[in-house]
């Protein structure tokens, strides 16, 4: 049982390129989420999908995009990188996302920096 | 603006000792409450949770209490072992809320 799996670990951009960082769960889970960690801040969720074709806003979407075609991918897009965007990305997932006695499973994150 | 702190960024403790660490929120919505562990290169770990009709939850060495009026929660390891060291993010959420916010984290180091 893979759990939640992220690609790339790592990966350096320059400013103004896009790329997609991937993220695959194999629980059947219909949550699914997007965090980046920076130092002092925690973790802050960026956006968020209750079930395929369905997504949401987090406390900090800007300069990022997200799709939910299946059940089990939720890539997480780069339109126009900036340096800002550097920063550890984690994606989680839970089987509903709001159940009381829920936890998220977490992968092991993707190291970005953008240049 | 955080809502959840948390105001010790590290903490160090001998082995076999008692390591408290402190959340607080001010959102009075949140009513469901967890603690993620993280070692470096690996996403954060599930480790204990409680809601909020509780004031203590307890799995092994483990244990959560919440204070709902002082708005403040804390996590109590005891003893202390050298694998504990690692990263502790406080998380919350409210009931049928999608959004779970977390604390900045408190890094502890268990010294033998």
């Amino acid at each position: 049982n893979a759990g939640v799996t992220q690609t790339p670990k790592f990966q350096v951009l320059k400013t103004g390129q896009s790329m997609t960082l991937q993220c695959a769960q194999d629980m059947n889970h219909e949550y699914m989420s997007w965090y980046r960690q920076d130092p002092g801040m925690g973790l802050r969720l960026i956006h968020y999908s209750v079930g395929a074709g369905i997504t949401d806003q987090g406390e900090v979407p800007n300069g990022y995009n997200v799709s939910r075609s299946t059940t089990e991918d939720f890539p997480l897009r780069l339109l126009s990188a900036a340096p800002s965007q550097t920063s550890v990305y984690f994606c989680a997932s839970s089987y509903s996302g709001n159940r009381a006695g829920e936890k998220l499973f977490f992968g092991s994150g993707t190291q970005l920096s953008v240049l | 603006d955080q809502q959840v702190k948390q105001n010790s960024p590290s903490l160090s403790v001998q082995e076999g000792r008692i390591s408290i660490l402190n959340c607080d929120y001010t959102n009075s919505m949140f009513d469901y409450f967890l603690w993620y562990k993280k070692y470096p290169a690996e996403g954060p770990t599930f480790l204990i949770s409680i809601s909020s009709i509780k004031d203590k939850n307890e799995d092994g060495r483990f244990t959560v209490f919440l204070n709902k009026s002082a708005k403040h929660l804390s996590l109590h390891i005891v003893p202390s072992q050298p694998g504990d060291s690692a990263v502790y993010f406080c998380a919350a959420r409210g009931s049928n809320d999608y959004k779970l916010s977390f604390g900045a984290g408190t890094t502890v180091t268990v010294r033998a």
